[in-house]
């Protein structure tokens, strides 16, 4: 069984600019998840998605973070425009019915 | 909401000895706290999990056990080896299809 897609691995970029997230959950889980993790720090929360509709996304920031999962499968999470302190680690993960949560592998971003 | 905290923050053990690492959690109604591990560049591996209404549970060397009375749960590494150095984090979930509340990690490094 596959496990969770993300791309890219590495982004760099300048503050003020946007980026973009993807990720690919495992084939049939219901719900996905994006937790941004900064350094020495556990994964927090930024958004639940459960199909194609938002359960949780009182963590993210929204006047600068958006997040979609058309068609309930594929993820994106975009952050515009963003800050030093967006500096981290975002990990997208699912389960198959809000329980056991399986994560990728990250995306590492670092706003200079 | 749900606060879990994690203790030690690092964890040095020379091969073969044993490692315990304790989590305790703020929300009575939390009833599923799995734990990761998570290596360099890597997302979070789900390594076990342990349910409310389980006090106890093992997988070879590795075990978790669980106080609802007190609000704590622990992880227990055996017969360590260098391949269990990483990252280490329990979690809690405060509700049915509610996402993970974290810890801040244990980094564990095992001495040959």
């Amino acid at each position: 069984e596959a496990g969770v897609a993300q791309s890219p691995r590495y982004k760099i970029i300048e503050k003020r600019q946007s980026v973009a997230f993807w990720c690919n959950p495992i084939s049939g889980h219901a719900t996905l998840y994006w937790y941004q993790q900064i350094l020495g720090q556990g994964p927090k929360l930024l958004i639940q998605f459960q199909n194609n509709g938002v359960v949780d996304d009182s963590q993210l920031p929204k006047d600068r973070f958006s997040a979609e999962r058309l068609k309930g499968v594929d993820s994106t999470l975009k952050i515009q425009p963003a800050k030093l302190e967006d500096s981290a680690v975002y990990l997208c993960a699912s389960s198959p019915q809000g329980d056991t949560q399986y994560f990728g592998p990250g995306t590492r971003l670092t706003v200079l | 909401g749900e606060n879990v905290e994690q203790h030690p923050s690092t964890l040095s053990v020379q091969e073969g000895d044993s490692a315990v690492i304790k989590c305790t959690y703020s929300d009575s109604a939390s009833n599923y706290f799995p734990w990761y591990k998570q290596e360099l560049g890597k997302g979070p591996q789900l390594i076990i999990d342990i349910r409310s209404n389980v006090g106890e549970k093992k997988d070879q060397r590795i075990a978790v056990t669980l106080n609802k009375t007190a609000k704590h749960f622990s992880l227990h590494i055996t017969e360590t080896q260098p391949e269990d150095s990483a990252v280490y984090f329990c979690a809690a979930r405060p509700g049915e299809n509610t996402p993970l509340v974290f810890g801040k990690g244990t980094r564990l490094s095992v001495i040959a």
